[in-house]
């Protein structure tokens, strides 16, 4: 069973900043917090992950509260390109089961 | 550089056929893992294999096997197919098999059973 709980959908507009949440209030310190998206028809695309600081990459940003009990990722710039279903997961990072468990995600929709 | 290949993209099989799906990863990676995803649905694990040794199995039947070969390349088969199991089947590599390893995913592998 997926441990995050993700809001269904939301929708931004193209060039604002797109922040989805995710709650993942049972995470164990040996987890990281990840994150995918799915373009329709296509496979699942890693966009950032991280542990207890927050992470920043050419993609992203991912902001991860001090209890670790939940995170944002910020999409800085919203494009169109950017509709996508984005799953956030938690996974363990030690041991050989290093299963990625997604739950249905959020769609986001970006409106011109 | 070439990106987690897999093949073929597309398939129709009937039910009671067997398939078989198959996997090549990022040069480099050692790790393969496979995934079905059902239409709305997100993907659902199935096999994890490192270094030609089976490392995690989903809740799935015994009619779901799969094998790494030492180049690293995997293949999954499904025997006597359900209708059930038209899905998305989603191959990911990474160059270890710890959570610390990002996984990559290919296109996928679209099979529809009828």
């Amino acid at each position: 069973d997926a441990k995050t709980t993700q809001p269904p959908s939301m929708d931004c507009a193209e060039g604002r900043a797109a922040n989805l949440p995710c709650n993942h209030s049972t995470i164990s310190g040996n987890e990281y917090v990840y994150w995918y998206r799915q373009i329709h028809s296509q496979g699942p695309q890693y966009i950032i992950h991280g542990l207890k600081n927050n992470e920043t990459n050419e993609m992203a940003s991912l902001i991860i509260t001090e209890d670790r009990k939940s995170s944002t990722l910020i999409l800085p710039h919203a494009t169109l390109r950017d509709t996508a279903v984005y799953y956030c997961i938690v996974r363990p990072y030690t041991g050989a089961n290093s299963k990625l468990t997604f739950g249905k995600g959020i769609t986001l929709s970006v409106r011109p | 550089d070439a990106g987690v290949t897999q093949s073929p993209t597309h398939l129709i099989k009937t039910r009671g056929q067997h398939v078989t799906l198959r996997c090549s990863p990022i040069s480099g990676h050692k790790s393969v893992s496979w995934y079905q995803q059902v239409l709305g649905q997100g993907p659902q694990f199935i096999f994890q294999y490192y270094e030609k040794e089976e490392r995690g199995r989903g809740n799935f039947p015994d009619r779901f096997s799969a094998r790494q070969f030492p180049n690293y390349s995997s293949e999954l088969n499904v025997n006597a197919l359900l209708l059930g199991d038209s899905a998305l089947y989603l191959c990911a590599s990474s160059l270890g098999d710890s959570g610390a390893n990002v996984l990559t995913f290919g296109a996928g592998s679209r099979l529809t059973v009828l």
